[in-house]
């Protein structure tokens, strides 16, 4: 079992579609964080939420909504998105402030919009 | 402002072959420094990490890599590659610590094995 699992492996959605992507850690870490993979692109990070603290990359659209109920479940709410927003999503953890903690990733959630 | 460089897009090396993936990194102070590693449909995986000490550190899977502040380098190795290996390889640069890892990773170097 890998620390940081997320589902559904895979995901296929209309631009009005609502979906959720989900993700949970099981390190005891204190941070989690979302990255969007696009194929040809670097990764992005497009939220984090670390005690208790939501930052998020400002160019990130508003069809992408994040919660985190605890510190171990995060979660990424879609609607009406669009055909370019396929892509890998990953979920990741890290125990914040620690200099000797990497981020740990899950295996992604593979994204088709059509 | 931090950045991280991998100047090989892909590298295509035989089997039992050496392999040494570069990457340079921009930043004012002592970096903390990763390779991760992602296999085609998976997350990443790190490989290794260094924050301190010795320059050379040893990582999973037979890889190692040496930090040169100098040359502002962090370059992956393995003296033998096997055809598992065959991945997307990131180098990633942490800057300072705040209440959360702001982690900057490079392009990636595509790594192609031949039998």
């Amino acid at each position: 079992e890998t620390g940081v699992t997320q589902t559904p492996r895979h995901l296929v959605m209309g631009m009005t579609n609502k979906k959720s992507l989900k993700c949970e850690q099981h390190l005891g870490h204190n941070a989690m964080y979302w990255y969007k993979q696009s194929a040809k692109k670097p990764l992005e990070l497009m939220f984090v939420y670390s005690l208790e603290e939501r930052v998020e990359n400002n160019s990130v659209p508003s069809r992408f909504s994040p919660e985190c109920p605890n510190s171990s479940h995060l979660f990424l709410h879609l609607h009406t998105l669009q055909p370019e927003d396929s892509a890998l999503y990953l979920c990741a953890s890290s125990q914040a402030g620690s200099y000797n903690s990497p981020l740990h990733f899950g295996n992604g959630t593979r994204l088709t919009v059509t | 402002a931090q950045s991280v460089t991998q100047p090989d897009i892909h590298i295509t090396v035989s089997e039992g072959a050496s392999l040494e993936l570069r990457c340079n990194y921009s930043y004012g102070a002592t970096p903390y420094l990763f390779w991760y590693v992602q296999s085609p449909g998976q997350g990443l995986q790190l490989l290794l990490k260094y924050f301190s000490g010795d320059t050379l550190v040893q990582g999973i899977k037979g890889f190692e890599a040496e930090f040169k502040r100098s040359q502002s380098s962090f370059n992956l190795r393995k003296p033998s590659v096997h055809w598992s290996d065959a991945a997307e390889y990131f180098c990633a640069v942490v800057g300072a610590k705040t209440s959360y890892d702001k982690v900057i990773f490079g392009p990636g170097t595509s790594l192609s094995v031949i039998p």
